[in-house]
């Protein structure tokens, strides 16, 4: 099984509200994901980081923001919630370097958002 | 054109019946190919990587064609904890790279 923990599994915010989704790994990855998905859509890539102070961002254009201040806590943060935000968001982490490694990414069990 | 594409499904089967399911990609510099799994409201997990000469493991094979940019997945003897959703994925882009995830085909196996 894989060690990446995700908190909170579930969570229901007002408009305007700042949250933070924390994402922890106990697997020395260097490199770390956030993803946003939609019920019965695919996997957009929001956020990544190769290491300690790398953050870059994904494919899907997102008004989250993300920091790498240890490698094993990739948190991602809401200033002020909307109900577009509004999503399942999910962490995942993979090693850097291998041939393996770079592909096999662990997911952690994701944060339901709700914004109401 | 979206990176990865799949047919979304759902495939509904009975017990022991055999299903495949396509993907193709449209990046043809695409390095590494994949199938993920994904149960109802859960996280995504790697099934098995595909490679170019097909590979196989237990009831499950998959093969690539490069040329035509097409990757498929068979099952065979379906379960009904086969029932999920499998994601096409591709990599490219060297170290720096990272995976594409297609929006997943959902495959029902009933009793």
């Amino acid at each position: 099984e894989a060690d990446i923990y995700q908190t909170p599994r579930y969570l229901v915010i007002g408009t305007g509200k700042k949250i933070t989704l924390e994402c922890s790994q106990t697997m020395g990855h260097d490199k770390m994901y956030w993803y946003q998905q939609d019920p019965g859509m695919e996997l957009h890539l929001i956020h990544y980081s190769y290491g300690v102070n790398s953050t870059e961002k994904g494919d899907l254009s997102s008004e989250s923001t993300v920091s790498r201040i240890r490698t094993e806590h990739f948190p991602l943060t809401l200033e002020s919630a909307r109900p577009s935000h509004t999503s399942q968001y999910l962490c995942a982490s993979s090693e850097l370097g291998g041939s393996r490694g770079l592909y096999e990414q662990y997911f952690g069990p994701g944060t339901r958002l709700t914004v109401t | 054109r979206k990176e990865v594409e799949q047919d979304p499904g759902p495939f509904n089967v009975p017990e022991g019946a055999t299903v495949a399911f396509n993907c193709t990609y449209s990046n043809s510099a695409s390095q590494s190919f994949f199938w993920y799994r994904q149960d109802c409201r859960k996280e995504p997990k790697l099934l098995m990587s595909v490679y170019s000469s097909g590979n196989e493991d237990g009831r499950f094979t998959a093969q690539l064609n490069r040329a035509s940019q097409y990757i498929s997945l068979l099952i065979r003897d379906s379960k009904l904890s086969d029932s999920a959703t499998y994601l096409c994925v591709v990599y490219y882009g060297g170290s720096q790279g990272n995976l594409i995830f297609g929006k997943g085909t959902k495959l029902s196996v009933k009793p």
